[in-house]
């Protein structure tokens, strides 16, 4: 089972931020915090990922809450390409992991014009 | 493009076919995966593969069969299936089965059963 939980829906206007919550309150201490997004009929796209400092790529920012417990990654300026599916997925990151990404429903963000 | 391609795109088979899907990746990843994603539904982890090895199979029915014949290969052989078997199978891979931080997926095959 996923062990998060996000909103199903979203709006956004275009050229403004996205935050996108989650929540994680079970997470334990070697779990990571992945995103991941899926265009319409295409394959899930690696976003960001970190595990308790916030971390910044050329796609979003992600931030982390202190206690671990809930992240919210940030658009900075979306645009209309940004909008689909987003998933936050935790999963621990060491050598006696499975490897495998367990997927929930995701949160189905909307930018309008 | 992510550097796995899935083929065909799109697929109808009948009930009574056998068909395959396939995957390749030159990324030099040593860890693969079938996903499939049915209508208003999660992705559901199918089998991974790591070295040519089959690592794990989600209770995935006998008439979807895997092969890795190499590391940069995967298919999935379907054979009988049934109408509800329809859905986007995906296909990933990451560098390694332990420790990656990411891993890459195909466009994904939509397969539709009649």
């Amino acid at each position: 089972d996923a062990k998060t939980t996000q909103p199903p829906s979203m709006d956004c206007a275009e050229g403004r931020a996205a935050n996108l919550p989650c929540n994680h309150s079970t997470i334990s201490g070697n779990e990571y915090v992945y995103w991941y997004r899926q265009i319409h009929s295409q394959g899930p796209q690696y976003i960001i990922h970190g595990l308790k400092n916030n971390e910044t790529n050329e796609m979003a920012s992600l931030i982390i809450t202190e206690d671990r417990k809930s992240s919210t990654l940030i658009l900075p300026h979306a645009t209309l390409r940004d909008t689909a599916v987003y998933y936050c997925i935790v999963r621990p990151q060491d050598p006696s992991n499975t490897g495998k990404l367990i997927f929930g429903q995701g949160t189905t963000l909307q930018v309008k014009p | 493009e992510t550097g796995v391609t899935q083929t065909p795109r799109h697929l109808v088979m009948g009930m009574t076919n056998k068909k395959s899907l396939k995957c390749e990746q030159h990324l030099g990843h040593n860890a693969m995966y079938w996903y499939k994603q049915s209508a208003k539904k999660p992705l559901e982890l199918m089998f991974v593969y790591n070295f040519k090895e089959q690592t794990e199979n989600n209770s995935v029915p006998s008439r979807f069969s895997p092969e890795c014949p190499n590391s940069s290969h995967l298919f999935l052989h379907l054979h009988t299936l049934q109408p509800e078997d329809s859905a986007l199978y995906l296909c990933a891979s990451s560098q390694d089965y332990e420790g990656w931080t990411e891993a890459f997926f195909g466009q994904g095959t939509r397969l539709t059963v009649v």
